[in-house]
């Protein structure tokens, strides 16, 4: 089984741009979740959706958003880049009730 | 609010012997906490969780985590350390608040780099 894939593995942008990232979670997963690690730094909580719906969102500003499509990926959208936004992105993929969740390698982001 | 500690920044064993990774945890409500692995360049992959049961959790590549209600502490050990075990380590918690159907999101600490020399 595929685990949960992330597009792309590393992407380099310059301040002011927007970027997008991809994530498709593993088959019959049905929430997805958007993690932001700075280096040095635990993984902080950007999004999670499920059934395609906004679940719950961090402390992050409205540059940052996302969305879930029918088929259950993901994309997460960053306007106007700040350096700071440099950083990995988490994507992790989950089913109801089972508190396990699955993290794709992430994508890596640097913002010059 | 939820929240995890780790309060060692690094944590150095020789290859044979026995490591422990500290974690202490702070919620409201019953705990549900998490070991995760990530190597470098790489995403974080899961060791074990404790939701409810027995306090001794055991999990991927032999590790295993004892929970302590009394001292809050969910700490990761390993009886006899290999050197492809150096990486860093993260404790999270699931936070208190989830929506419908969803599982709610987790709150990590801020890592503990595992090193071990042969």
């Amino acid at each position: 089984d595929a685990g949960v894939t992330q597009s792309p593995t590393h992407l380099i942008k310059t301040r002011g741009q927007h970027v997008t990232l991809r994530c498709s979670p593993i088959s019959g997963h049905k929430s997805v979740s958007w993690y932001q690690q700075v280096l040095g730094q635990g993984p902080q909580f950007i999004f999670q959706y499920y059934e395609k719906e906004e679940r719950g969102r961090g402390n992050f500003p409205d540059r940052f958003s996302a969305r879930q499509f029918p088929n259950y990926s993901s994309e997460l959208n960053v306007n106007a880049l700040l350096l700071g936004d440099s950083a990995l992105y988490l994507c992790a993929s989950s089913l109801p009730s089972n508190y396990g969740y699955t993290f794709g390698s992430g994508t890596r982001l640097t913002v010059v | 609010a939820q929240s995890v500690a780790q309060p060692e920044d690094q944590v150095n064993v020789a290859e044979g012997n026995p490591l422990t990774v500290k974690c202490t945890y702070s919620v409201s409500g019953n705990p549900y906490l998490f070991w995760y692995v990530q190597y470098p360049n790489r995403g974080l992959q899961f060791l074990l969780k404790y939701i409810t049961g027995d306090n001794l959790v055991k999990g991927s590549y032999g590790f295993e985590a004892e929970f302590n209600k009394s001292q809050t502490s969910f700490h990761l050990k390993k009886p006899s350390a290999l050197v492809s075990d150096s990486a860093l380590y993260f404790c999270a918690v699931r936070d208190e608040y989830s929506y419908g159907g969803s599982q709610g999101n987790l709150i990590f600490g801020k890592g503990t780099k595992l090193s071990v020399k042969p």
